[in-house]
Order: structure tokens, then C-alpha cells, then sequence
């Protein structure tokens, strides 16, 4: 059982490149999370998904895209990538929005 | 939408006190508040949780308080010990969404 893992866990992008940060989960959650930190500050709602076919934004999804075809995936889009998307990335993925488990972060640097 | 605000941002305290860390949130219709714990370059942990129907939870030296009227929720660590040094967050959930909004988070140090 591992839980939620994310993939990359380190990567730098530069200004105008995109990239799909790779999430899955295999504890059959059926709502999913991703979350931005920025340093010294709190988590920041990007987009969810309480399943298979369904996403709803949070409170900062502009410059990103999601999708959800399967009930283990949740793969987050960056399209042009800026440097205030320079950031830490949160998957998350809960059984009806109680107890969240996180993955273990990708931080992300935009050169 | 919802908005929760977490004090203080940095507390230090010696090991064996207690420390308290608050939270307030805006929308009375929330209905799940956790707290999670956050090591440096790791991932937030879960700790103590409390759904709206409850007014105090415990878990050995861990405790959270609700006060669903003054919409403020509290996390109680007793006997500190160094290990407790983390950042601390708390979260709302508005009611039937299923998502989480976090506080600004807590820097906690425990002084040996």
C-alpha cells in the first residue's frame, strides 16, 4: 500500500515551458486534491475532484488544468510555465473529504 | 468562501510547557476541522481532527476544542517535547464539499 505518490519529486522548468505533475493513488479515495505551498506560507486549493470525471476549482487554479478519467489518478497540468508558479505541489486524496493523506511534494522551480 | 486565520504565526515555548494554537473561520457552515503537523521538507501529517457535532477531542497530550458560536477551534499540546517542533495547520471544510481550507500555519519550537 503506498499511499499517494507523486511524481517528479524535483524539477526546474523554464518561463513558457508546460509539464503534467504525475499523481496517483491506491487507497480507492474517490476525492482527490492538489494543493500549491509557497515558502514560510500555507496550503492554497489549486483543484479537486471527488471523482472519476469530475473537477471543480479551488481557490488558485488559474495557469493550471486537470483531469480525472480514473479513480487512482489525478495528473495536474502547467501550461507556460512563470515564475510565480515557482512552488512546493501537494497531491492529496481523502475518502469523502475526511483524513486526508498527502503525497510527498514536488517542488517545482521556474527559471 | 471560506476563510480561516491561524495564531500566533511562531510560538517557542520550553519543553514540558503547554502551547496553544488557535484558528477562526468565516463560513458556519463548515463542518470538519483538522490539524496537521508539517516537519521541514516533508509532507502535512494528519494529528487531531474534530467534526462539528463534537466540542473537544483528546489523543494522549494532544487536544483540539470547538466553539461552533464564535466559529474558533483550538489545538492543545501538553508536555511539550522537542519533537512536537513542526509547523502546525489547521483547516476548514465547508459543509458537503469535501475540500479543505488551511490557516497560515504555525511555527512551533520546543526549547530543551
Amino acid at each position: 500500500n503506498a499511499g499517494v505518490t507523486q511524481t517528479p519529486k524535483f524539477r526546474i522548468l523554464k518561463i513558457g515551458q508546460s509539464m503534467t505533475l504525475q499523481c496517483t493513488q491506491d487507497m480507492n479515495h474517490n476525492y482527490m486534491y492538489w494543493y500549491r505551498q509557497d515558502p514560510g506560507m500555507g496550503l492554497k486549493l489549486i483543484y479537486y475532484s471527488v471523482g472519476a470525471g469530475i473537477t471543480d476549482k479551488g481557490e488558485v487554479p488559474n495557469g493550471y488544468n486537470v483531469s480525472r478519467s480514473t479513480t487512482e489518478d489525478f495528473p495536474l497540468r502547467l501550461e507556460l510555465a512563470a515564475p510565480s508558479q515557482t512552488s512546493v505541489y501537494f497531491c492529496a486524496s481523502s475518502y469523502a473529504g475526511y483524513g486526508y493523506t498527502f503525497g510527498s511534494g514536488t517542488r517545482l522551480t521556474v527559471v | 468562501g471560506e476563510n480561516v486565520e491561524q495564531h500566533p504565526s511562531t510560538l517557542s515555548v520550553q519543553e514540558g510547557d503547554s502551547a496553544v494554537i488557535k484558528c477562526t473561520y468565516s463560513d458556519s457552515a463548515s463542518n470538519y476541522f483538522p490539524w496537521y503537523k508539517q516537519e521541514l521538507g516533508k509532507r502535512p501529517q494528519l494529528i487531531i481532527d474534530i467534526r462539528s457535532n463534537v466540542g473537544e477531542k483528546k489523543d494522549q497530550r494532544i487536544a483540539v476544542t470547538l466553539n461552533k458560536t464564535a466559529k474558533h477551534f483550538s489545538l492543545h499540546i501538553t508536555e511539550t517535547q522537542p519533537e512536537d517542533s513542526a509547523v502546525y495547520f489547521c483547516a476548514a471544510s465547508p459543509s458537503n464539499t469535501g475540500k479543505l481550507i488551511f490557516g497560515q500555519g504555525t511555527t512551533l519550537q520546543v526549547k530543551p
